[in-house]
Parts: C-alpha cells; structure tokens; sequence
C-alpha cells in the first residue's frame, strides 16, 4: 500500500534562517506529488506540485521542492522564512493512472513548523 | 473565481445520530472529494464523486455516504455517529484527472458527544 512519511513532528526555525522539510514516499510507480500548509483551523492551500520534468518546482510564497526518484523523496525548502510561515504542512501523492485520481490523496501526519523570533 | 465552499464550519452532534455536510465546488471543477482529518494527523481519503457517482473510497464504513448534484456541489452523509467520527471534515474539488492539482475548502468541523 502507499505511504508517505514526513519524519519530523515539529520543527522550530529562527525567523529568517533556512527551513527544509523532508517528505518520503512509497508507492509502486512513480506517484504526482504535492505540498500542502494549513493554519490553524484552515483548510489546505497548495504550495507546490510535481508530476513530471525538471525536478526542482517553485512554488507559492518562496517554497521549492526537490523530487528526487532514487530517494523516493520530495523535500520542501524555503531559503529565508518569515513568521507567517508557522503552519502545518503537509506531502502528499496520488496514483498517475488511477483514471480520474480515484484513490484520492495519501498525505503524510504533517510536520509543525514554530517559527522563533 | 469562487473557491470550495463547505458549511457549516462547526457542528456537534450526539453519539447515534446523522449529519450532512455540504460543499460547494470551485467554478469549472466537476469532481469532487471528502477527507477526515483527525486532530493531530493528516488528511484522510473518504470518497471521491464524478458525474454524480462514486468513483473512488478509502477505507471508510458505509456508513459514510455522499452525494453529488448535476451542480457539482456535494454532500457528505455519517449515519449512526461514533465518538471517533470527530475530526475536521475538508472537501476538495478538481478536474478527474489528478494533474491538476485539488483545491480544497476550508472544512466542517464535527464533534461528537
């Protein structure tokens, strides 16, 4: 069955400083994959996806990813953060052939990020 | 563009009883799916609706049900509510095909008492 594994609960960056957050996955062909941020109390805003082509995405508010097939990972960086990146956030992937996305989103537990002053 | 819109956004209801959730769909969007999201965990895959029938499920009991009107808004139904049926209840709506992406609304949140 597929997973995906964010390894860390919560992290706590000082603001302005560098931030990356890893994303594992399993699954048996090579899945679409997504970072979603929630705040508290929020539905999912999408920062990023990747279905295929150059490996490095950009996405909203300064994230990038990284996919990475050898690894099976999709790492979110953001080079400098600001204290309203304090969220949730959270990887998640999908089948690319399940005709019509039909096995819906398989998300990670998410990782908290603390921004420190 | 009008984004998911789901109501209400609170509710609690007792140990046994029914509730429906509703969203509405993104403008343009024509498929439409539920997730439970338990406090402290990530979202969790419920059903998905295309053309008004259910083209995909997780790992729910059939007590969960839904429905999807010509609109392409939807409905989320839990009959005979269990304590463990509290969470934040999110819907997402998007094209069939996953790459391009879902969009999701802001979600109802249930208790269960």
């Amino acid at each position: 069955a597929q997973s995906v594994t964010q390894p860390d609960i919560h992290i706590t960056v000082s603001e302005g400083a560098s931030l990356e957050l890893r994303c594992n996955y399993s699954y048996g062909a090579t899945p679409y994959l997504f970072w979603y941020v929630q705040s508290p109390g929020q539905g999912l805003q999408l920062l990023l996806k990747y279905f295929s082509g150059d490996t490095l995405v950009q996405g909203i508010k300064g994230f990038e990813a990284e996919f990475k097939r050898s690894q099976s990972s999709f790492n979110l960086r953001k080079p400098s953060v600001h204290w309203s990146d304090a969220a949730e956030y959270f990887c998640a992937v999908v089948h690319p052939y399940s005709g019509g996305g039909a096995d819906g989103l398989t998300f990670g537990k998410g990782t908290h990020l603390i921004i420190q002053p | 563009e009008t984004g998911v819109t789901q109501s209400p956004t609170h509710l609690i209801k007792t140990r046994g009883q029914q509730v429906t959730l509703r969203c509405s769909s993104q403008s343009g969007h024509n498929t439409v799916s539920w997730y439970q999201q338990a406090l402290g965990q990530g979202p969790q895959f419920i059903f998905q609706y295309y053309r008004e029938e259910e083209n995909g499920r997780g790992n729910f009991p059939p007590r969960f049900s839904g429905l999807q009107f010509p609109n392409y808004s939807s409905e989320l139904n839990v009959n005979a509510l269990e304590l463990d049926d509290s969470a934040l209840y999110l819907c997402a709506s998007s094209f069939p095909s996953p790459n391009y992406g879902y969009t999701f609304g802001s979600g109802t949140r249930l208790t269960v008492v």
